[in-house]
């Protein structure tokens, strides 16, 4: 079952942009994770945020957490065109094996 | 280096016919092995996932089985293929529990005709 929700499902933007993606889950959990999929190949980890952690930041990435809303953020600036792929959020709860992911969002980014 | 080996990249199947698609993790050992499928557009769904040899937890009832041979070794099979088998099938790995997020492979496009 989905457990995260992206929205929204698609974003097309241009260059030089900010992009700016929620998600939001369901239960409690322990950590929310941000993935990369470009089209047709493998997800690549981008961030991880714990729930006693409010908000990070990679480089262009920042990421909030909202623990009480039950959603997060992925705010992507001064957006690139390699920046075009789909992003999941994917939720892991203590106790158990695994992460559920959301259904994504697919960015375009416009050169 | 840790890496994961999925393979084969794409597959066009009949219906009916059989599949063995394997997974493969060098650089770790006793890791936390997962198979998902994505359909066309869609979010990722959990298949199975395995904790160490022989131990095989199923998420979805299907027409799919899975083995964990080997420490490293995740194959996921199917008797007889079925149309709505057709997917984007990505095998992952994580270390002490999946707390820490995962690796995924390059992943297979399976296409049942």
């Amino acid at each position: 079952s989905q457990q995260g929700e992206e929205d929204p499902q698609a974003l097309s933007i241009q260059e030089g942009e900010n992009a700016t993606m929620n998600c939001s889950y369901k239960t409690s959990i322990n950590n929310l994770q941000w993935y990369r999929q470009n089209s047709g190949r493998g997800l690549v980890h981008l961030i991880l945020i714990r729930s006693n952690e409010r908000e990070k930041h990679s480089g262009r990435l920042r990421v909030t957490l909202d623990t009480s809303k039950k959603s997060s953020s992925l705010l992507i600036t001064a957006s690139r065109a390699a920046d075009t792929a789909s992003y999941f959020c994917a939720t892991y709860t203590s106790g158990t094996y695994k992460y559920i992911f959301g259904t994504g969002t697919r960015l375009k980014v416009l050169a | 280096s840790q890496t994961i080996h999925q393979w084969p990249a794409t597959l066009v199947q009949p219906v009916g016919s059989p599949l063995s698609l394997e997974c493969t993790v060098e650089g770790t050992s006793n890791p936390n092995l997962y198979w998902y499928r994505q359909a066309a557009g869609r979010g990722l769904q959990l298949l199975f996932y395995s904790v160490g040899i022989g131990q095989i937890s199923s998420e979805v009832p299907q027409n799919l089985s899975a083995s964990r041979p080997q420490d490293r070794q995740f194959i996921l099979s199917s008797k007889k293929l079925l149309l709505s088998d057709s997917g984007f099938y990505l095998c992952a790995w994580s270390v002490q529990g999946p707390i820490n997020g995962y690796t995924f492979g390059s992943g297979t496009r399976l296409t049942v005709v």
